[in-house]
């Protein structure tokens, strides 16, 4: 098992609508967690960490963590043609160093 | 602001060459990371360091090297590249205190011919 998977999409959300985006971990992963967003060609950019169970809200994202069942999600809502892009989800792992997902790619269509 | 910055955005290397990527950040950060990103397989680490002259092994490191001799300053090294090398190469950086955000710089896209 990979320590991060995400449901690999693409995901494709009307203008306006909730898009979800998805990621489970492995027990190697501690209990730190970030969801990056990466536009194409570009590098990723951090939109939200999260440590602690329950939701976290900045602005339109929400990020969710449960650590029962080892899920972490990000809700955009409100989605804007310019929230697509590539969503990683990243796990802390060991001391020093982080676990990404694959990423899931997110087009949202006006 | 955080700035990390890598020495090349393309290369064009052959099978063979010694390829140095390089990668500075402002921040004072301690770790500083090296990863790779293929389509369909994320971002991939290779090697981190956590201190000068210290590096640790990442899940890829077979055919890479890595260089900390400054604190700001963190190489990359392929010894003799190979086409399965070519990829887009992330540095990041982030703080001592457990996990925190790591900083990307902006990527260095390698085409090994």
């Amino acid at each position: 098992q990979k320590e991060v998977e995400q449901n690999s999409g693409p995901l494709s959300v009307p203008e306006g609508a909730i898009a979800s985006l998805n990621c489970t971990y492995s027990d190697r992963v501690s209990q730190s967690f970030f969801w990056y967003r990466q536009y194409s060609g570009k590098s990723p950019e951090l939109i939200m960490s999260i440590y602690s169970n329950g939701d976290k809200e900045d602005g339109r994202f929400t990020a969710q963590l449960n650590k029962a069942s080892q899920y972490v999600s990000l809700l955009i809502r409100d989605s804007q043609p310019s929230d697509s892009a590539t969503y990683l989800c990243a796990g802390g792992y060991n001391n020093n160093d982080m676990r990404f997902g694959a990423g899931t790619r997110l087009t949202v269509k006006p | 602001d955080v700035k990390v910055t890598q020495s090349s955005r393309y290369l064009v290397k052959r099978t063979g060459e010694k390829v140095f990527l390089e990668c500075v950040q402002d921040m004072d950060h301690e770790n500083m990371f090296w990863y790779r990103q293929d389509p369909g397989l994320g971002l991939r680490l290779i090697y981190f360091s956590y201190d000068v002259k210290m590096k640790e092994k990442g899940d890829i490191p077979e055919g890479y090297s890595v260089s900390r001799e400054k604190k700001e300053r963190f190489s990359l090294i392929l010894e003799s590249a190979s086409t399965n090398q070519t990829s887009m190469y992330l540095c990041a950086s982030s703080g001592l205190a457990v996990q925190e955000t790591q900083y990307f710089g902006p990527g260095t896209r390698l085409l090994v011919l």
